[in-house]
This record gives structure tokens, sequence and C-alpha cells, in this order.
């Protein structure tokens, strides 16, 4: 099926330990995209890649990290969780981030860390 | 400052009604778009527009450049349509969205 999937869809994770979340697009798009959710604020860009082999940090990307090795991947490593990063982790993959195209979302991650 | 500001913030509707969510941005863009999150579920992508306006189905969204405003409005409201509504902004410059932070449209049967 044709599209974005993130995992896990959501996980309890003690504070100070190692979490990836995954994403996989099957839509060949160049640009991918890592958001977190939190309540009143909307989404906010944590990092993101125009396309593979590049990487670049968003409005919140303390504390996170990503690679891009090929183009269906877009990993988000939080390398030593803090409660403070309890949301909801969405990625989003255009065309191209040059273009007007359409984006696709995720299905969402809803992370704990307690 | 918000670049994007979305109104009203919670909506709540018999069905049937005719529904506007506005949208008003501060920054020069190369399109607007339109997206809906059901409660618990992920974000799908309902329009992206740069001028004029868009029709699909009960929903409709128009944009005006020199206003710097968009509309997304429903016609026949229906409980189903209950979700988050968000505007997202995509600049002239940089290839990143600005986000509304979402209308919570409820729909009452």
């Amino acid at each position: 099926i044709a599209g974005i999937t993130q995992a896990p869809t959501s996980q309890i994770l003690a504070a100070g330990r190692r979490m990836t979340l995954r994403c996989t697009q099957d839509m060949r798009h160049n640009a991918m995209y890592w958001y977190r959710q939190d309540l009143g604020l909307g989404l906010r860009l944590i990092h993101y890649s125009n396309t593979a082999g590049t990487t670049g940090k968003g409005e919140v990307p303390d504390g996170y990290s990503v690679s891009r090795a090929n183009t269906d991947d877009f990993p988000l490593t939080l390398a030593s969780a803090v409660p403070s990063q309890t949301s909801v982790y969405f990625c989003a993959s255009r065309r191209d981030s040059y273009m007007n195209t359409e984006a696709f979302f995720g299905q969402g991650t809803r992370l704990t860390v307690v | 400052k918000n670049e994007v500001e979305q109104s009203p913030q919670n909506l709540t509707a018999q069905e049937g009604e005719f529904i506007t969510i506005n949208c008003s941005y501060s920054v020069g863009i190369s399109a607007l778009h339109w997206l809906q999150q059901h409660p618990g579920g992920g974000i799908v992508s309902l329009f992206m527009l740069s001028s004029g306006k868009k029709k699909h189905g009960r929903l409709i969204a128009t944009i005006n450049i020199q206003e710097k405003h968009s509309s997304l409005h429903i016609t026949a409201s229906h409980p189903r349509d209950s979700a988050v509504y968000i505007c997202a902004a995509h600049p002239n410059t940089g290839n990143q969205f600005y986000f509304g932070t979402g209308t919570s449209l409820t729909v009452i049967p």
C-alpha cells in the first residue's frame, strides 16, 4: 500500500533510554519531515531532509537526531529521553521541498516518557 | 509571534449547518494547505491552493492572496466531519511549513 508508515504507534519509555522512531515511505518522495504535536502548540518541526543524504534542523531539534541514508527511510532518534519529549510524533513527506506539492503524513507515534 | 492564525479554536455545530474556518497568515506564501486530523488519528491533506477556490465534495477552500486569508467551508455538516482542521502555509522562501494551532470541530447529530 503506497504511503507513509510510522512505527511504533505508541510507546512508553523510561527517562534516559534511547529510542528510535521509524518512518518509511514508498512514494519516492525527496523531502521528509519529523514533527511533534503538543496541545496548544500545534505541529512543530524537529528535523527535515530535502533529499537522501542531507538533513537539517527545524524549530525544536534539541534532544533529537535524524539520518537519511536512502530515499525511503527517515528515522528519528532520541538519544536520552526526557519527560518533556512526551508528545505525538508525525513523519511527513513531499515529492520535493521546493515545489508546491501535497504533504503526506504518517499515522503518528504517541510517545510517553516516564 | 505566530505566522499562521486560525479561528475559531473550537467550534460546535448542529448536523446540516454550514461551517467556516478561517486562516490568516503574515508571510508571503507559495501555497496554503488545509489538513484534517480525526481524534486519535493521523493527518490527511484536504487541499493545497495558491489562488482562488477548490472544491471536493462538501468541502470548499478559498484563498485571497492580497488579504493573506484562507477559509475552509463545510456544507451540510455531518458528525463524521468532527475533527481538528489545520491550516499550513508554505512560505515563498525556505521549505518548511508554518502551521496554525488547529480548529477543533464537533458536529452534533
